[in-house]
């Protein structure tokens, strides 16, 4: 079975500091990784994914993620925080070459400070 | 192309009663998947549609239950409505062909009373 494991619930920086939010997974096949925010009251929205290939992922809005196999680990960064950065963000792994059944993490919540 | 749609976006029941919600996938996805959002369990699968077919399931009571139409909308309906199904649910669509992207909808904030 597959499991997600996102390393703090809440998560302040400052304006224009570095974001770093963290997630390792447990999966028995290869996985395909991915990292949704969430606004309050809303959906979830893709932010990047990893199924194949290079293991440096840039997505939106800035965001990128480095798959390492050897850590289990798919940490999102942000080089530069911005003030609608802060949301809640969900790393979610899928097995089966699918993204129709997604296990998450339990989030985290991103504040930014002036 | 339009995103995925959920209505009613919210609602609010009586315990016992028993819901619909529905949801309708963007336009060309087949697979439709549901998802339970709760402050204490987080987001929970609980199934997974597919050319009218349950093909996944997750691990929720028989109370939650789920269909899909030949147009790829679904509907999830639940029974017998407890305190605890109060959650936001969501509903995401996906093209199977192209793998890779699950599409959320805004989700339908239910709210047992």
């Amino acid at each position: 079975a597959q499991s997600v494991t996102q390393l703090g619930s809440h998560v302040s920086v400052s304006e224009g500091a570095l974001v770093l939010l963290r997630c390792n997974y447990s999966s028995s096949v290869p996985p395909y990784l991915f990292w949704y925010v969430q606004y309050p009251n809303q959906g979830l929205q893709l932010l990047l994914k990893y199924t194949t290939g290079a293991t440096l992922v840039k997505g939106i809005n800035g965001f990128e993620a480095e798959f390492k196999k050897s850590e289990t680990s798919f940490h999102l960064t942000k080089p530069s925080a911005h003030m609608s950065d802060a949301a809640e963000y969900f790393c979610a792994v899928s097995e089966g070459g699918t993204a129709s059944k997604l296990t998450f993490g339990t989030g985290t919540r991103l504040q930014v400070t002036l | 192309k339009a995103g995925v749609t959920q209505t009613p976006r919210y609602l609010i029941k009586t315990r016992g009663q028993q819901v619909t919600l529905s949801c309708s996938p963007i336009s060309g996805h087949r697979s439709v998947s549901w998802y339970q959002q709760t402050p204490g369990q987080g987001l929970q699968f609980l199934f997974e549609y597919f050319s009218e077919t349950q093909r996944n399931k997750g691990n929720f009571p028989g109370r939650f239950s789920g269909r899909q139409f030949s147009n790829s909308r679904s509907e999830m309906n639940v029974s017998t409505l407890e305190l605890g199904d109060s959650a936001l649910y969501l509903c995401a669509s996906s093209d199977l062909k192209a793998n890779t992207e699950a599409f959320f909808g805004q989700g339908t904030r239910l709210t047992v009373v």
